[in-house]
């Protein structure tokens, strides 16, 4: 079953630009985690934040939630073309410990 | 280099047969996990281990089996019982449940 639900499905925006995707959840976590995915490619770590957290930086990312309404939001400043890639969020449900990933954000970033 | 392999990249499998996937890791991670993507979707999981010698049925455990005999690797074999198999298969490993986890690179699995 699909705990996250990330929107927009697909954003395209020109370098320099800022790009936002958000991530709705329907389940008390403990923490919620950021991946990237390049076309064909394994996922890779971007973020944690614990449920305890409202806000974390990491370089050009910024991560917050908000466990009221149970929703999370990925900011990358100043695109790069490199950013081009399918962005998930994935949440560790309270008492588990595995990841339930949402379906994605797929991010365009045109030179 | 510590990482997370996968093999084969591509791998063609007849309708009946069964195919295993390979799964290492040099990481020293306790935790491992097979997941199932398919186009245009997030990642489902299948099974995972959060120590030698036992596993979990996922979500979607329906048709696949595991093994973990070792710490270093987690083989899936789909079997015939599997519908609708063509699919991309990701391994990922962890220290232990609930935190980072690191992916490989991915099989991809074609039924002809």
């Amino acid at each position: 079953s699909q705990q996250g639900e990330e929107d927009p499905q697909a954003l395209s925006i020109q370098e320099g630009e800022n790009a936002t995707m958000n991530c709705s959840y329907k389940t008390s976590i403990n923490n919620l985690q950021w991946y990237r995915q390049n076309s064909g490619r394994g996922l890779v770590h971007l973020i944690l934040i614990r449920s305890n957290e409202r806000e974390k930086h990491s370089g050009r990312l910024r991560v917050t939630l908000d466990t009221s309404k149970k929703s999370s939001s990925l900011l990358i400043t100043a695109s790069r073309a490199a950013d081009t890639a399918s962005y998930f969020c994935a949440t560790v449900n309270s008492g588990y410990s595995t990841l339930t990933f949402g379906k994605g954000t797929m991010l365009l970033v045109s030179p | 280099d510590g990482g997370i392999t996968q093999s084969p990249k591509y791998l063609f499998r007849k309708e009946g047969q069964n195919v295993t996937l390979s799964c290492e890791q040099n990481l020293n991670h306790d935790a491992m996990y097979w997941y199932r993507q398919d186009p245009g979707q997030g990642l489902r999981l299948i099974y995972y281990s959060q120590i030698v010698n036992d596993f979990q049925k996922g979500d979607i455990a329906e048709g696949y089996s595991v093994s973990r005999e070792k710490k270093e690797s987690f083989p899936l074999t789909v079997t015939s019982a599997q519908k609708n198999p063509t699919a991309f298969y990701l391994c990922a490993s962890s220290i232990g449940g609930g935190g980072e986890q690191f992916f490989g690179p991915g099989t991809r699995l074609t039924v002809l």
